[in-house]
This record gives C-alpha cells, sequence and structure tokens, in this order.
C-alpha cells in the first residue's frame, strides 16, 4: 500500500534555531499533503494544507511565518519551525492521499525544543 | 465541517466483538464518513471509509445508519494490537486525499 515517511522522527534543538522537517510520499505522488501537529494527550489539529508548486494554505491562527511550508515536487513537503521555542514542542504529523479517498499518515515527527 | 460525536473511551475484552458508535447529525449529502486509528507515538492508520452503504474490509465493517447520521465501527474480534483512540470524521469527497479534521476520538482498551 501507499506509504508516507517523515524525517526526521525525533528532533531536540535549542530555543531560537530552526528545525526542518521533510514528509515523502514514497510510492505514489502528492500533490497535496497535510500537516498536522499533536500535544500529548491531545487530538490531531491540521495546521496546513500543502500544494506543490504554489503556497499553502494555513489554518486560522497557525502563524505563516513561524511554520514554512515548501511543496517543492509531487513526493516532498518541508515543514519548518523557524525560530523555535519551548511551546513549539509538539508531534508533527504529515499526511497525503491518491484518489482512493484514503489518507496516509507518516510516522510523525516529535520535536523537543529546550 | 461537519460535527461528529464518539464517546471518550470504552473497553472491551480480547477477542471479542467491538462496537465503536459515531453521531453526526449534521452530515451533508456528499460527505464520506472516514475512520481511522492512532496508536501511541504513530502518526494515524486508516481503517474505513464509506458514503451510503455498508462496507467492509480485512480490518473491520462499517455500519452506516440509513439516515446517514450516525454509523458505527465493527471490530469483529478485537486484539491487544487494536488498542487506540479511534477517530471518526466527515469530509466531502476528493480526488487527491482528504483535508480531515480530528475530533476527540474514542479511546479503545482491550482487556486480555
Amino acid at each position: 500500500g501507499a506509504v508516507v515517511s517523515q524525517h526526521p522522527s525525533r528532533v531536540i534543538c535549542k530555543s531560537g534555531t530552526s528545525v526542518k522537517i521533510e514528509c515523502r510520499s514514497l510510492d505514489f505522488q502528492a500533490t497535496t499533503m497535510f500537516w498536522y501537529r499533536q500535544f500529548p494527550k491531545q487530538s490531531l489539529m491540521l495546521m496546513a494544507t500543502s500544494n506543490e508548486g504554489s503556497k499553502a494554505t494555513y489554518e486560522q491562527g497557525v502563524e505563516k511565518d513561524k511554520f514554512l511550508i515548501n511543496h517543492a515536487s509531487l513526493t516532498l513537503s518541508t515543514l519548518t519551525v523557524t525560530s523555535a521555542h519551548p511551546e513549539d514542542s509538539s508531534f508533527y504529523i504529515c499526511s497525503a492521499g491518491e484518489n482512493t479517498g484514503e489518507l496516509f499518515f507518516g510516522e510523525g515527527s516529535r520535536l523537543t525544543v529546550l | 465541517d461537519a460535527k461528529t460525536t464518539q464517546p471518550n473511551s470504552m473497553e472491551s475484552n480480547e477477542e471479542e466483538p467491538v462496537h465503536l458508535p459515531c453521531n453526526h447529525s449534521t452530515i451533508s449529502g456528499t460527505d464520506y464518513i472516514h475512520w481511522y486509528r492512532q496508536l501511541p507515538s504513530q502518526g494515524p492508520e486508516y481503517v474505513i471509509h464509506g458514503l451510503t452503504s455498508n462496507v467492509n474490509n480485512r480490518m473491520a465493517s462499517l455500519a452506516i445508519a440509513e439516515d446517514r447520521k450516525s454509523s458505527t465501527l465493527i471490530l469483529h474480534r478485537a486484539t491487544l494490537r487494536d488498542a487506540a483512540v479511534y477517530y471518526c470524521i466527515l469530509s466531502p469527497p476528493r480526488t487527491s486525499g482528504s483535508r480531515l479534521t480530528f475530533g476527540e476520538g474514542t479511546q479503545l482498551t482491550v482487556n486480555p
């Protein structure tokens, strides 16, 4: 079946630095990918829709200058958390789908900002 | 996005069937009903989805009420590996993956 992979699975960084998370669709092309954030014991919160070749669409309340999304190819979307702070520590998850209506999720990337 | 309502938690015994309910009284005529589950520290996993008719796959069955205002995910024989948070989500049809908004889901505990 289709696979979506994220990298890195875990990252620890210092406050004020930027962190990039990659999301790849391994065996299908994805014109659209989705980025979620999940805090402990909470549900997934949709952050933005990543569109290949155009600007991402951000959900209300999500800072686009803080969370930079680039979807440069049909198999890769990146999320960059800029000037990260401890409150940005979270589990970031991407997803993408084919025409079947089924959505495939990455393994998630756990960010810890010290 | 139309809202869904699920119980916060449910418990089951291993090898018994589990019926996970979901209410979606404001569903529109074109909304699909999706079910995903999430194990701890993992991304969600697709379980099943449907529109009007009941659906079966290797993981589960989806029973959709005639008026489509509710649905039930059926795990025919629960195993310990089925312990997860189950999310019932509505989404309009898309050709390249759906923008899904997750609710709180149901935490399923499976007892040995």
